[in-house]
């Protein structure tokens, strides 16, 4: 079983709409949570941090259940700029080594 | 402002051959790692470096060593390359590991295919 799960999609949007996915985690004691963002053939970036209360920037909401072992991300209003996939990240212990998800594609269309 | 700069970008190599990928960093980062990414797989951590002189193996060392001589490059070798090392590397550094903020600087990548 992978350490970090993500649908790898394609999840088809269109522009304007709500998206939102998922991201599961097997490690009950993770401590950081990240949502990466990674453009076709280019690196990764990162996006936003989870915060435990969930947390907002600007059209990017990330949630994360501690109980169920998943972070979310929820994207409002999409634009064509948004088209990437995004790679879910857990931080497992304290000398910071991070887990990758395989990432969950995003396709904001016309 | 430079980042994470990997050479060579691009390599075609045969089975047996070696070679060296080259990561430099100009943000004084302690921190610095080597993953391969492959289709359908995350970013998997290859080898890393915690400071100048250290480095220290990841989930996927086989195959690879590194040498970290300066603090600010990152040096990753394939001493006979096989075709299971196609795939594509990314070098990243960060500021430090204990109060890490989660925020990797990714090189560009480069892409190494082994026939």
């Amino acid at each position: 079983r992978k350490e970090v799960e993500q649908d790898p999609g394609p999840f088809n949007v269109p522009e304007g709409a709500t998206v939102a996915f998922n991201c599961t985690y097997s490690n009950s004691a993770s401590q950081s949570f990240f949502w990466y963002r990674q453009d076709c053939r280019k690196e990764p970036k990162l996006l936003m941090s989870v915060y435990s209360s969930g947390n907002e920037d600007g059209r990017f909401t990330a949630q994360l259940n501690r109980a169920s072992q998943y972070i979310s991300l929820l994207i409002r209003d999409s634009k064509l700029s948004d088209s990437a996939t995004y790679l879910c990240v857990v931080r497992a212990d304290s000398w910071g080594k991070l887990q990758f998800g395989a990432g969950t594609q995003v396709v904001v269309t016309p | 402002n430079a980042g994470v700069t990997q050479t060579p970008k691009f390599r075609v190599l045969k089975t047996g051959q070696s070679m060296t990928l080259l990561c430099a960093q100009d943000m004084n980062h302690e921190y610095m790692y080597w993953y391969r990414q492959d289709p359908g797989m995350g970013l998997r951590l290859i080898h890393y470096s915690v400071g100048e002189g250290t480095t220290a193996k990841g989930e996927v060392p086989d195959g690879y060593n590194v040498s970290r001589l300066k603090k600010q490059n990152f040096l990753l070798g394939l001493e006979s390359a096989a075709p299971s090392q196609t795939s594509v590397y990314f070098c990243a550094s960060s500021s430090s590991g204990t109060s890490l903020p989660g925020e990797l600087f990714f090189g560009e990548g480069s892409r190494l295919t082994v026939l």
